[in-house]
Formats: structure tokens, sequence, C-alpha cells
């Protein structure tokens, strides 16, 4: 057990529809990073946030938003959902700003299916 | 720009047999780290090992050993006498420390290991 938890573990919903992933990080770390796993882009960066604050984007649409929130979870909004955005969604966190700074430990993921 | 290439996609063994898996990165960055990653059946990343670009030393943990090589850009997983329980994706990824992937990682396609009983 990684000890970042992910909710909820799979979610199946429609086209057009949004969504809400949540994920509270390791006791004591400060940086939540959220990434996509799908079978023809592997594992994509979405986004990184440090202590409440937006650190880095990757390859995040305009329909997906994420927050962290004061008590350090975070949640990962996908909105006007497409076929396409069906993926595997992790969540990592660790205890400094950069995760060169320290390895990164992963949540169990949601498996979100749009149909 | 920076890379991580894991070139063998699927590998299959028998139990007991040694296997290599390959990772080749490219990045500009003088200081950089280095991960492996196991992806199990049962979905979740569990993290392996972090090696920082200055240190070459291999590493031997129990049945795991790495090797890396900076003259080939290379980071090579080695799993010894390979069991059953170690069928799953292995991603290699990279991040670094002034580059256009700080604070994230970069991951290879991954290479997925079955070993047969």
């Amino acid at each position: 057990d990684s000890g970042v938890t992910q909710t909820p573990k799979h979610l199946i919903t429609a086209t057009g529809q949004r969504v809400t992933l949540r994920c509270s990080p390791r006791s004591g770390d400060l940086s939540v990073y959220w990434y996509q796993q799908s079978l023809d882009q592997g594992l994509q960066f979405l986004i990184h946030y440090y202590n409440g604050e937006e650190r880095a984007k990757g390859n995040i649409l305009e329909r997906f938003s994420a927050q962290q929130f004061p008590d350090l979870h975070s949640e990962l909004n996908l909105s006007s959902l497409e076929l396409g955005d069906s993926a595997l969604y992790f969540c990592a966190s660790s205890v400094a700003g950069a995760v060169v700074n320290t390895e990164a430990f992963f949540g169990q993921g949601t498996r979100l299916t749009v149909v | 720009a920076q890379k991580v290439t894991q070139a063998q996609t699927e590998i299959s063994v028998v139990e007991k047999e040694d296997v290599t898996l390959d990772c080749v990165y490219e990045t500009r960055d003088t200081t950089y780290y280095l991960f492996w990653y196991k992806q199990p059946p049962s979905g979740e990343l569990v993290f392996l090992i972090r090696r920082n670009s200055f240190d070459e030393q291999n590493e031997i943990s129990g049945r795991y050993s790495w090797n890396f090589q900076k003259s080939t850009s290379s980071f090579n997983f080695t799993i010894t006498a390979s069991q059953v329980v170690d069928s799953a994706v292995y991603f290699c990824a990279l991040s670094e420390e002034y580059g256009g992937s700080q604070g994230n990682l970069i991951f290879g396609k991954g290479t997925k290991l079955s070993v047969k009983p």
C-alpha cells in the first residue's frame, strides 16, 4: 500500500458528462501529480500541484482541470467527456516540490470508462 | 527533448530464468533522475528504484539489479531467477532537474514481462 488513496476505483459515465476524481496524498506529502494512462498514449503527465499551487502542466486538455485543497487532497475534474478520455487516471504524491528530489508514490488509479 | 525508450514491448521467460529489461533515455540536462516502476495485473504502479545522474554505481536489491551507463544513456533492469510473481509491466522513467520534465516523470511505453511456471 503506497499510502496514496484514489476514489472512486472505477467510474462509468456517458459522453458529454462531467466527473471528479479524488486523490488523498500520503501523510506529509505536499506534492500531488496527476497522470493519464491510455493504450495509445501510455503514461502521460497531466498536472502537478505543490502545497495548493499549480507547479507544472503537461498534456492536460482544456476540458480538464484540477485543484489542491488546503488539506492537500486534490481533485481532477473532467468535463464534456469523450470516448477517448477512457483511461486509467493515476495520482502520485511526493514530499518535495519536484519529483527529482524524492520518489513519487502512486495510488491505485481510477479507471474511467466513457460510453 | 527528453525521451525514454523501452524497445522490448513484451518478454516471455520461464521461471528461474534471468531477464534484462532495457531502457534508453535522452536528455540535455546534466542533472536528472531515472526510475523504474512495476505495474502488476492489479494495476497499481509500484516504485522500484530512483537513481541520480551522478551515481553510476550498479545497485542490487535481492533478485533485482540495475545497470546505469551514462556513456550509452541506458538504465537496464535485471531480474535474476525470475518468478511468476514478477509478471507485470515494467516502466522506466526520467525526470530532469532543470529541463522540461522538472517536477514530473517522463515514462517509457513499458515492457510486459510474462514469467511462465
